[in-house]
């Protein structure tokens, strides 16, 4: 079955430092791979995907990710963390020929001034 | 803003009640898909449609039921609402029924009392 792990409920880093965000899944192919971001009461909003080709992504906001088949992953990352950052980021995978995803647990990101 | 158009962004009704939610899709998307968001399931996906027709079903309660418009618009309705069905709903489109990115909406926050 597939499923999307998101180690890390909570993180917290400075204003300026980098970042990492952890995604791992389970799929017996290689899926569509998604990274959203949902603000306080706020829609969820793509940062950038994954569907074939160069393994590294760039994505809005600075964003880029990363997929790496060998260890069923796609962390999130970025370089110099704003705090307009902090927010609840979400993996996604969407297996392909099927509808629908399945989306991770989320992170939440807190950015300390 | 992700073009899709959600109303309304917070209701509020009783147990047992029935609620309809509406969704717009972007312009030009044959797709929508039907999440919920509670804090003990996460992201949860419904249902999927695409063109009038449902292509997809997940997790989603017999009491609960959809549809898709002519004009491409989308209702989900839910009845004999439970104290349990209080989250938050998003409905997502995207232009084919598969294999592509999905874009959401701001969600509307159902509170059952």
């Amino acid at each position: 079955a597939q499923s999307v792990t998101q180690p890390d409920i909570h993180i917290t880093v400075s204003e300026g430092a980098s970042l990492e965000l952890r995604c791992n899944y389970s799929y017996g192919a290689t899926p569509y791979l998604f990274w959203y971001v949902q603000s306080p009461g706020q829609g969820l909003q793509l940062l950038l995907k994954y569907f074939s080709g160069d393994t590294l992504v760039q994505g809005i906001k600075g964003f880029e990710a990363e997929f790496k088949r060998s260890q069923s992953s796609f962390n999130l990352r970025k370089p110099s963390v704003h705090w307009s950052d902090a927010a609840e980021y979400f993996c996604a995978v969407g297996a392909r020929g099927t509808y629908k995803y399945i989306f991770g647990t989320g992170t939440r990101l807190k950015v300390l001034a | 803003d992700s073009g899709v158009t959600q109303t309304p962004k917070h209701l509020i009704t009783a147990t047992g009640q029935r609620v309809t939610l509406r969704c717009s899709p972007r312009s030009g998307d044959l797709s929508v898909y039907w999440y919920q968001q509670s804090l003990d399931q996460g992201l949860q996906f419904l249902i999927q449609y695409y063109n009038g027709e449902e292509r997809a079903k997940g997790n989603i309660l017999e009491r609960f039921s959809a549809q898709q418009f002519p004009d491409l618009h989308s209702e989900l309705n839910l009845s004999s609402l439970e104290l349990g069905d209080s989250a938050l709903y998003f409905c997502a489109s995207s232009v084919v029924d598969r294999g592509t990115e999905a874009f959401f909406g701001q969600g509307t926050r159902l509170t059952v009392v």
